[in-house]
């Protein structure tokens, strides 16, 4: 699987936009982008995929670049509840094929 | 249905104990996987079963730790003799053949003293 670069930490403002940035240069022509997030205390969470196009779904939207060598995790309307670490992951879409999880970008959502 | 299943939530054991932490897959799924995680070393795949079979157990740690899967409902990850180095956060997490995505349990919280 293709390696991704994330920032470590970001802070987003109740209510705002959070946009959380992926860079997956060495992606494969047929290797999707997943993103997970975990929430303390509990399993990662699937929250969104996508190949070549922007995909949006009622967590979030993911914006893939026409090079395909990043992407960004957009939450429209961050709340407290959204506060976790964020995994963008690439990966082929194989049947049983792993998931390997990096550091994430830690997501701080404040009043 | 009631997703991935894992217990104990909690446990704690002596050094040198054995442990076996036990997962039930959402039904229907066909891929099973075993995750530790650790402040140190974040998630990490441990073994991972196709059809009740082991695929990849390249991520286990040492021999003290094996990892069955009888039948396509139950799963279990055994550690024996424990140590304090595996207290981490345990994951179980199956998925479809289509690889959508995965269902994560919460986890079992185990602590070796």
């Amino acid at each position: 699987d293709a390696k991704t670069t994330q920032p470590p930490s970001m802070d987003c403002a109740e209510g705002r936009a959070a946009n959380l940035p992926c860079n997956h240069s060495t992606i494969s022509g047929n290797e999707y982008v997943y993103w997970y997030r975990q929430i303390h205390s509990q399993g990662p969470q699937y929250i969104i995929h996508g190949l070549k196009n922007n995909e949006t779904n009622e967590m979030a939207s993911l914006i893939i670049t026409e090079d395909r060598k990043s992407s960004t995790l957009i939450l429209p309307h961050a709340t407290l509840r959204d506060t976790a670490v964020y995994y963008c992951i690439v990966r082929l879409n194989n049947a049983g094929n792993m998931l390997t999880f990096g550091g994430g970008t830690r997501l701080m959502v404040k009043p | 249905d009631a997703g991935v299943i894992q217990s104990p939530r909690h446990e704690v054991t002596e050094m040198g104990q054995e442990v076996t932490l036990r997962c039930k897959p959402i039904s229907g799924h066909n891929s099973l996987f075993w995750y530790r995680q650790t402040m140190m070393r974040g998630l990490e795949l441990l073994i991972y079963f196709n059809n009740n079979v082991p695929i990849d157990d390249s991520g286990m740690p040492e021999d003290r730790f094996s990892a069955k899967m009888p039948n396509a409902s139950f799963s279990t990850l055994k550690i024996q003799p424990s140590e304090p180095r595996d207290s981490a956060v345990y994951f179980c997490a199956s998925s479809t053949g289509t690889g959508l995505g995965y269902t994560f349990g919460s986890g079992t919280r185990l602590t070796v003293v």
